[in-house]
């Protein structure tokens, strides 16, 4: 079976720090991987996703990097945190092809504080 | 606008009372998904569906393509449904837009 495993579960980060959250997915090949942030107060906001190794499409101009180094391996990266990189973040995937017949499988999410 | 509106935003109810959550969408769409949020912040993906209607358990989810609206019903609610259900719709498989959530709490 398919799992998704996302850490930290929690982290406090002083501002200007760097940021490194890290996704893996077991039991699929090639899984279409995402990003998404929820803010305090609003819903849920895709930041970036990948159909494959090194191929990274951005949604939201911001202070974060993704990357993909393996086929199943999903980073999220900051160089220096901003205050208003405080949020929920959660990694998820999906299987390559027509969305219409796939779900999608959340991980448990990082509660990222900036201080 | 937020492309996809759920309705209401917070929810109070007795336990064992029907409970229905709507959410409407601007656009058509590929697929529209129900997903749970606990208090901890974990999502779980309930339904995904792009016609007529799905059961599971006490859960029932359906979708109007033409009036672009969908419903999530809880029948014989429990304070163990306590919990944030979101909308969201697919367009492709690189694209999924949420709602801004249902805050549903159930009193024993």
């Amino acid at each position: 079976s398919q799992t998704i495993h996302q850490w930290p579960a929690t982290l406090v980060q002083p501002v200007g720090s760097p940021l490194s959250l890290e996704c893996t997915v077991e039991g699929t090949s090639n899984p279409n991987l995402y990003w998404y942030r929820q803010a305090a107060g609003r819903g849920l906001q895709l930041l970036f996703y990948s159909v494959g190794i090194g191929q990274i499409s951005s949604e939201v101009p911001q202070n974060l990097s993704a990357s993909r180094p393996q086929d199943r391996q999903f980073i999220l990266s900051s160089k220096k945190l901003l205050l208003s990189d405080s949020g929920f973040y959660l990694c998820a995937w999906s299987r390559a092809g027509a969305s219409s017949g796939h779900g999608y499988t959340f991980g448990s999410g990082t509660r990222l504080t900036v201080v | 606008k937020n492309e996809v509106e759920q309705s209401p935003q917070n929810l109070t109810a007795q336990e064992g009372e029907f409970i229905t959550i709507n959410c409407s969408y601007s656009v058509g769409i590929s697929a529209l998904h129900w997903l749970q949020q606990h208090p901890g912040g974990g999502i779980v993906s309930l339904f995904m569906l792009s016609s007529g209607k799905k059961k599971h358990g006490r859960l029932i989810a359906t979708i109007n393509i033409q009036e672009k609206h969908s419903s999530l019903h809880i029948t014989a609610s429990h304070p163990r449904d306590s919990a944030v259900y979101i909308c969201a719709v697919s367009w492709n498989n690189n694209d999924m837009r949420f709602g801004a959530g249902t805050r549903l709490t159930v009193k024993p």
